[in-house]
């Protein structure tokens, strides 16, 4: 089993839809969760980080479940340019220092 | 500001050629590190450099070498090309250990023939 693990899709959502992403982890000793974004050909760029809590940053929300090892990123309103790759990243332990794992990402195709 | 600046871009090889991936930063970062992608896998860690003087093998390091030439450069050879490594590699750097911000570099698209 992955690590971590993605559906790749492609989601294909109209202008204006709220779309959500999963993301499964393997390790539940995991501590860190994040959400990074890579456009075609593109490096990564980080998204958001994924607290306990949730959180928020403006039409994104972030939430993590640690009962079932899943994170989640909701895109409200979405636009042509939220077309992207979004990649789930987790640092597996404390062990693990900073060595992070990434998915293979889902496309998210916005269509107008 | 340049950030992470990583060369060449493209880069085609014949099996059995070597090459050099250069990567430089200018954000006095302490932690470097390489990455492939390859189509349906996530980005892998080849080796990463936690601070000057000091490398660590990650998830797939046979067939590569690195070297932390200082605080700014760290560079990835292959020293016998193979097919199987064909790929997109990635140099990143954080400021410290732990932090989850990444900087990349904009990538090395290799074929080896």
């Amino acid at each position: 089993r992955k690590e971590v693990e993605q559906d790749p899709g492609p989601f294909n959502v109209p202008e204006g839809a709220t779309v959500a992403f999963n993301c499964t982890y393997s390790n539940s000793a995991s501590q860190s969760f994040f959400w990074y974004r890579q456009d075609c050909r593109k490096e990564p760029k980080l998204l958001m980080s994924v607290y306990s809590s949730g959180n928020e940053d403006g039409r994104f929300t972030a939430q993590l479940n640690r009962a079932s090892q899943y994170i989640s990123l909701l895109i409200r309103d979405s636009k042509l340019s939220d077309s992207a790759t979004y990649l789930c990243v987790v640092t597996p332990s404390l062990e693990y220092g900073n060595k992070l794992v990434f998915g293979a990402g889902t496309i998210l195709r916005v269509k107008s | 500001n340049a950030g992470v600046t990583q060369t060449p871009k493209f880069q085609v090889l014949k099996t059995g050629q070597s090459m050099t991936l250069q990567c430089a930063q200018d954000m006095n970062h302490n932690s470097m590190y390489w990455y492939r992608q390859d189509p349906g896998m996530g980005l892998r860690l080849i080796y990463y450099s936690a601070s000057e003087g000091t490398t660590d093998k990650g998830e797939v390091p046979n067939g590569y070498n690195v070297s932390r030439l200082n605080k700014r450069e760290f560079s990835l050879r292959l020293e016998s090309a193979a097919p199987s490594q064909t790929s997109v590699y990635f140099c990143a750097s954080t400021s410290n250990r732990g932090s989850e911000k990444l900087f990349f570099g904009s990538g090395t698209q290799l074929s080896v023939l």
